[in-house]
C-alpha cells in the first residue's frame, strides 16, 4: 500500500494564480483531512470529508474549496493564490472519526509571491 | 491563553539520555491525547494515544496524562539519533478525534551519537 499520496512535493505561485492539491489514498479509509502546517503555528485543519460526496470546513477554510466525488481522491483549490498561503499542506486520511489514528501524506511545500 | 502549549526547543541530548517532552492544555474536556513524531520534509505519524488519564507504556515510549495539572508528558528512554525529529502533542474532546483534534506546535529534537 502506498498509504496517502501528495502530488506536487513544491510548487511555487504568483499572487492571484490557482492551483490544485492532489491527495489520493490506498486504504480505504472513510475520513480524509486537509492541514496547513506554518513554522512555529502548529497544524490547523483546513477542510475534512467523512465519505465521497460529503466536505466540511475546519479551522481555517477561507481562500481554499474542496471536493470529494471518490473515496480514494480528495482535492484541495487555491482559486486566488496570496502570500498567506504560503504554508505545507498535509493531507491525511483516517479509518473512522474515533480512536483511528490519522495517517498523513509527505506534504506539498507551496510559496506564494 | 492557548488551548495547547508545547515549548518548541529545539532540544538537544546525547545518545541514551531521557527524553522528556511536554504539554500543557486548558480546556478540561480534552479526554483524549496523542504524540506524532514528524522527521523532517515528512508528514506526521501517530506514536502513542492515550485516553483520559494515566500511563501508556510502548517499547522506549512512555505517555504520562495528568487531567488534574492539565499536564502531558512523552519519555524516550535511551533515546537514539533515529529519533530526532519534531514531537507533536495533539488531544480532542469529542470521540471524533480526526475532526476536531488540536495540535501542538511541536519540539523539535536533536539526539547525538
Amino acid at each position: 500500500n502506498a498509504g496517502v499520496t501528495q502530488t506536487p512535493k513544491f510548487r511555487i505561485l504568483k499572487i492571484g494564480q490557482s492551483m490544485t492539491l492532489q491527495c489520493t489514498q490506498d486504504m480505504n479509509h472513510n475520513y480524509m483531512y486537509w492541514y496547513r502546517q506554518d513554522p512555529g503555528m502548529g497544524l490547523k485543519l483546513i477542510y475534512y470529508s467523512v465519505g465521497a460526496g460529503i466536505t466540511d470546513k475546519g479551522e481555517v477554510p477561507n481562500g481554499y474549496n474542496v471536493s470529494r466525488s471518490t473515496t480514494e481522491d480528495f482535492p484541495l483549490r487555491l482559486e486566488l493564490a496570496a502570500p498567506s498561503q504560503t504554508s505545507v499542506y498535509f493531507c491525511a486520511s483516517s479509518l473512522d472519526s474515533g480512536h483511528s489514528p490519522l495517517h498523513f501524506g509527505n506534504g506539498t511545500r507551496l510559496t506564494v509571491t | 491563553q492557548k488551548e495547547v502549549e508545547q515549548d518548541p526547543g529545539p532540544l538537544s541530548v546525547p545518545e541514551g539520555a531521557i527524553v522528556s517532552l511536554n504539554c500543557t492544555y486548558s480546556n478540561s474536556a480534552f479526554q483524549y491525547f496523542m504524540w506524532y513524531r514528524q522527521y523532517s520534509r515528512k508528514g506526521p505519524e501517530l506514536l502513542m494515544y492515550t485516553y483520559s488519564s494515566g500511563n501508556k507504556e510502548d517499547g522506549r515510549f512512555t505517555a504520562q496524562v495528568d487531567k488534574s495539572s492539565k499536564y502531558i508528558s512523552l519519555f524516550i528512554r535511551d533515546s537514539q539519533p533515529s529519533d530526532s525529529a519534531t514531537y507533536l502533542c495533539a488531544m480532542s474532546a469529542l470521540r471524533q478525534a480526526g475532526t476536531a483534534l488540536i495540535f501542538g506546535k511541536g519540539t523539535t529534537l536533536s539526539v547525538s551519537s
